[in-house]
């Protein structure tokens, strides 16, 4: 079955970039958005933008001046880099797969699949 | 941007009650909303879509209803593998998704 595995150094400092990979085993990259969701200790989630297989892409506004989420369909990988990182950006980050099909028939965007997360750690 | 609420912020409940979270909000979302359930450490996992739509898998003790700004998810009769945190999410309005704060259902 599908699995979605996040990949990416889980310290960075202060001002710098986060940079993860989110590979895409067991199906195709192709035909589905890819989504970043992140979750800061013990509190909520928050979309941090989605991308389709195609590059076309679509950020949340609190964030979208230091994100860019990019797609490499030959390795079946999408990649976030979050700039100018400060503490508030240490959370859990999940990638997710979010279903056109879905999309098109009932005009939602749901998460339908997931990967384990990883913790990314702002810290000097 | 759409806000979403959940209440209550955290449930006690015993094996075999029926559990209810509500989620309201901000504005008009027709069915737009889904339902996610988080065990520690874990990602979420979705349960329902479409407001009502059971996910392929997912227990049928688990049902969702409403429209517009008010939304339910009812857990018919909890299990032990049920107590967990529950998220709604606005499925439709952009410039963002956006998440409620989250129900943990905890055991009594």
């Amino acid at each position: 079955q599908v699995q979605l595995q996040e990949s990416g150094p889980g310290l960075v400092k202060p001002s710098e970039t986060l940079s993860l990979t989110c590979t895409v085993s067991g199906g195709s990259i192709s035909s589905y958005y890819w989504s970043w969701i992140r979750q800061p200790p013990g509190k909520g989630l928050e979309w941090i933008g989605y991308i389709y297989y195609s590059g076309s892409t679509n950020y949340n506004p609190s964030l979208k001046s230091r994100v860019t989420i990019s797609v490499d369909t030959s390795k079946n990988q999408f990649s976030l880099k979050l700039s100018s990182v400060t503490a508030a950006d240490t959370a859990v980050y999940y990638c997710a797969r979010l279903d056109a099909g879905v999309v098109a028939a009932t005009g939602g965007w749901y998460f339908d699949l997931w990967g384990r997360g990883t913790l990314v750690t702002v810290s000097s | 941007d759409i806000q979403m609420t959940q209440s209550p912020s955290s449930v006690s409940a015993s094996v075999g009650d029926r559990v209810t979270i509500t989620c309201r909000a901000s504005q008009g979302i027709s069915s737009w909303l889904a339902w996610y359930q988080q065990k520690p450490g874990k990602a979420p996992k979705l349960l329902i879509y479409a407001a009502s739509s059971l996910q392929s898998g997912v227990p049928s003790r688990f049902s969702g209803s409403g429209s517009g700004t008010d939304f339910t998810l009812t857990i018919s009769s909890l299990q032990p593998e049920d107590f967990a945190t529950y998220y709604c999410q606005q499925a439709n309005s952009f410039p963002q998704l956006t998440f409620g704060g989250g129900t943990k259902v905890e055991i009594k």
